[in-house]
Order: structure tokens, then sequence, then C-alpha cells
């Protein structure tokens, strides 16, 4: 069954450091997301991309965060400058159609300790 | 501003019986609710949608009814399995937005 897939599954790295989460969304979905849970609290929208450009993006989503599909595969986020509140679990996510219609599909996640 | 709330943070049913798993929304803009259920360790998996022009829908043994007066929806599992037990989450989206909202979240134990 095709899947979401994240790497790393793990990330340690010290306050102001720059950090790069990769996404491989399921091939034929055309819609891309990335969401985050800090530890106990609800899953948060981060953005939305569709069509190389993003559609929507939350208040958290600020100019240190940037997304990217460099290939016909990979979907990454960038944290610039890490700060400690950025410790969370970061979910990518993908879909055939908009929100709206369909599912979506989540990664596993990655989890992002900043110290 | 919690615009999708689960008010139970945990659940504890016995095998067998029903298991009810509450959401209420305040956005009346939201048109398309989702129930996710998440493992420890790994993404939210979908369940079960429902549109806002049906009140149930019904899936096996899951079934999602929709109040849009009171802005409540419900997660009916019948009957409960001990892999039922994990993290269940309901979400909703409204025509425009390409984001779901999720809201915190109700641990749900399924006891022998």
């Amino acid at each position: 069954e095709p899947e979401v897939t994240q790497t790393p599954s793990h990330q340690v790295t010290q306050m102001g450091q720059e950090v790069i989460l990769r996404c491989v969304p399921i091939s034929n979905h055309l819609y891309f997301y990335w969401y985050r849970q800090i530890l106990g609290q609800k899953v948060e929208f981060l953005v939305s991309f569709y069509n190389n450009e993003i559609s929507e993006k939350s208040e958290i989503f600020d100019d240190q965060f940037s997304v990217e599909r460099p290939d016909g595969s990979n979907f990454t986020l960038k944290i610039r400058s890490t700060k400690l509140e950025d410790s969370a679990m970061y979910f990518c996510a993908s879909s055939v159609d908009r929100v709206h219609t369909g599912e979506l599909f989540f990664g596993e996640g990655s989890r992002l300790t900043v110290l | 501003d919690q615009q999708v709330k689960q008010n139970s943070p945990s659940l504890s049913v016995q095998e067998g019986r029903i298991s009810i798993l509450n959401c209420d929304y305040t956005n009346s803009m939201f048109d398309y609710f989702l129930w996710y259920k998440k493992y420890p360790a790994e993404g939210p998996t979908f369940l079960i949608s429902i549109s806002s022009i049906k009140d149930k829908n019904e899936d096996g043994r899951f079934t999602v009814f929709l109040n849009k007066s009171a802005k409540h929806l419900s997660l009916h599992i019948v009957p409960s399995q001990p892999g039922d037990s994990a993290v269940y989450f309901c979400a909703a989206t409204d025509q425009g937005a390409q984001k779901l909202v999720f809201g915190q979240g109700t641990r749900l134990t399924i006891n022998p």
C-alpha cells in the first residue's frame, strides 16, 4: 500500500541551527501539507502546497519556515533558525484532491528536539 | 482559538461495548468533518468523514453523527475492540480552505 515517508525520524539540534525535514508523498498525489504536534497538544496546520506554490499557511508558518518541492518526489520543510518552541513532531501529509473532497494521508512524523 | 473542541481527554470502555467520542465546533463555515485515529509513534490515519449535507455516515463498526444546529458531531464504535485503543482526533474544514483544523484528541482505551 502506498504511504507517505518522512526522514529523519528523529533529529536533535541546537537552537539557532537550520533543520530540513524531508517527505516523500504518495506518487499520484497533488496536494502536500505540513502539520506539527507539540507534545500533548493538538495537531496544528502549518502549510499546504499545490502546483509548486503555497496555497495556504498558518500564523505559525513565519519567515523562519519554508517549503520546497525540489524534484518530482520530495517535499521539504526548512526551519532556518530553530527555537526551543519548535520542538515538536512534524507530520507531512498528501492528498489526491483538495482537503474538502478527500482524506489526507499522513507520514509517521519527524520528531524535532531543539536544545 | 479552539474552533474544534474535544472536551474529553480520555475515555475508557469495556471490550464489546459502544464507544462514543464527542466533538464540538464553533466555526459555522465548516462543512466537512473527519475523524482520524492515531497510534503512538505513527501519523494520524483517516477513519471516517461526513459532509454537512448528511447527518449520519456509517462504515462498518464506525458511525459518525452530525448535529449542525448544535455544532456537534460524535463517533460511535460498536462493538469496541482492543485494537481500537488509540487517540482519536476530530477535524473540520470548509469549502475554501486548504487545511484541516484538528481538535485536541481523545485517548480511547478499550479494556478486555
